[in-house]
């Protein structure tokens, strides 16, 4: 299967700072990718799809000043977190969708761990 | 709208012994569905997929599902159950063809005893 790679696994920042996590796919270009958040023993909350070279739709409730997306090319986006607080602490992970009609299937990063202290 | 639905939050089953892990599925138009498996602490796996043709869907790790269109369900199963089968499911459904957001279900973790 496709590839899709993230960075970093896992970040400690103080309240009040930025951070920044970066999604690749690996071996396909990705036109599109979707940023989830995760909390412990829950459902993925798909957070705001991305779109390479346009601006990135945000699920209602996400706010986009504070969740930066970028996706500058068809095989990396990033998403900030921008003046993080400790309710931000959660498990983010991206994926890439392949391309194709029909068979386009969705492939996940292994996942980032966010602790704001 | 499109959704699915796992009314299993946890499934548990012997080493050895098959396993189902119930999925249910509402669309309108013809379903896209799948089915990713996650580790403690680690992103999705893809695990297999029905987009059209053989009701029965084989997929990695000796996985396989069965779309069901009158019972609107796409059931994971396996015919003999590994202790490293024990993981969190999630199964999930495509939007029309047009739309690609993924619809995830609840999850449902499974635990295979020796």
């Amino acid at each position: 299967g496709a590839v899709v790679s993230q960075h970093p696994s896992r970040v400690i920042c103080k309240s009040g700072t930025s951070v920044k996590i970066e999604c690749r796919s690996l071996d396909f270009q990705a036109t599109t990718m979707f940023w989830y958040r995760q909390f412990p023993k829950q459902s993925l909350m798909l957070m705001a799809t991305s779109n390479e070279g346009s601006k990135a739709t945000y699920e209602q409730g996400v706010e986009k000043d504070k969740f930066l997306i970028n996706h500058a090319s068809l095989t990396l986006s990033t998403l900030t977190v921008t003046s993080a607080h400790p309710e931000d602490s959660s498990f983010y992970i991206c994926s890439g969708l392949t391309s194709g009609g029909p068979q386009e299937t969705q492939y996940f990063g292994p996942g980032t761990r966010l602790l704001v202290l | 709208a499109q959704s699915v639905a796992q009314p299993e939050d946890q499934v548990n089953v012997a080493e050895g012994n098959p396993l189902t892990v119930k999925c249910t599925y509402s669309v309108s138009g013809n379903p896209y569905l799948f089915w990713y498996v996650q580790y403690p602490n680690r992103g999705l796996q893809f695990l297999l997929k029905y987009i059209t043709g053989d009701n029965l869907v084989k997929g990695s790790y000796g996985f396989e599902a069965e779309f069901n269109k009158s019972q609107t369900s796409f059931h994971l199963k396996k015919p003999s159950a590994l202790v490293s089968d024990s993981a969190l499911y999630f199964c999930a459904v495509r939007g029309a063809l047009g739309f690609n957001k993924f619809y995830f279900g609840s999850g449902t973790k499974l635990n295979v005893k020796p």
